[in-house]
């Protein structure tokens, strides 16, 4: 089955930039999106198709999708950033399609 | 306003079943494909089925093994998950989530605040 990988964890320094990356075989050829989930919350769509904010997402998200990784960027980094970040596809080459996470990146503001 | 609020979790012993529900409001619930995503305490997201606009199209992730399914009542604006045959393993916050489709795979843009369903003797 496809397969999603991300960092366990992230740290950046309020005002820098996150990267977080998601790799997959050939996941540039796929839709990738990515959602935010604080403590004890729901998760949120913060970039979706790769690359668009859904309405009320800051610009300072955003994202790229090229070859076997995808990558989350977070520019100038605020505190109420920390949460965890997940990516998501659709893998539909197999006889039944079905959607994969990846495992989650925790990403800490020091 | 989008909502999607979920019922139904609670504490069950392992072989036991729950059904659960997600009450969907602020869309046109019959336009929209559905899906279930769990989350064990202290893990990442676990999806778990997906349901087409007409229940047409149902799939399921392979580690549940047939002992789930996937319903809808359009004419209720509500999506069901039935769990059978319930695991120690099946632990978790359940999710239902709104998908919608794009040309290379489509995103799940709201979610309900879950439910907690918990197995053990």
């Amino acid at each position: 089955s496809y397969v999603l990988t991300q960092p366990p964890s992230v740290s950046v320094a309020p005002g820098q930039t996150a990267r977080i990356t998601c790799g997959g075989n050939d996941i540039g050829g796929k839709g990738v999106h990515w959602y935010q989930q604080k403590p004890g919350q729901a998760p949120v769509l913060v970039v979706y198709d790769d690359s668009d904010r859904p309405s009320g997402i800051p610009e300072r998200f955003s994202g790229s999708n090229s070859g076997n990784t995808a990558t989350l960027t977070i520019n100038r980094i605020e505190a109420g950033d920390e949460a965890d970040y997940y990516c998501q596809v659709w893998e539909t080459t197999s006889d039944h399609p079905h959607v994969v996470f990846g495992g989650g990146t925790r990403l800490t503001v020091l | 306003e989008v909502q999607l609020v979920e019922s139904g979790g609670g504490l069950v012993k392992p072989g036991g079943s729950l059904r659960l529900s997600c009450a969907a409001s602020g869309f046109a619930f019959s336009t929209y494909a559905m899906h279930w995503v769990r989350q064990a305490p202290g893990k990442g997201l676990e999806w778990v089925s997906y349901i087409s606009t007409r229940s047409s199209y149902m799939y399921y992730a392979d580690s549940l093994k047939g002992r789930f399914t996937i319903s809808r009542d359009n004419a209720k604006n509500s999506l069901y998950l039935q769990m059978n045959s319930l695991r120690v393993e099946d632990t978790a916050v359940y999710y239902c989530a709104r998908d919608v489709p794009m040309v290379r795979g489509g995103d799940l843009d709201f979610w309900g605040q879950g439910t907690l369903v918990a197995v053990s003797s």
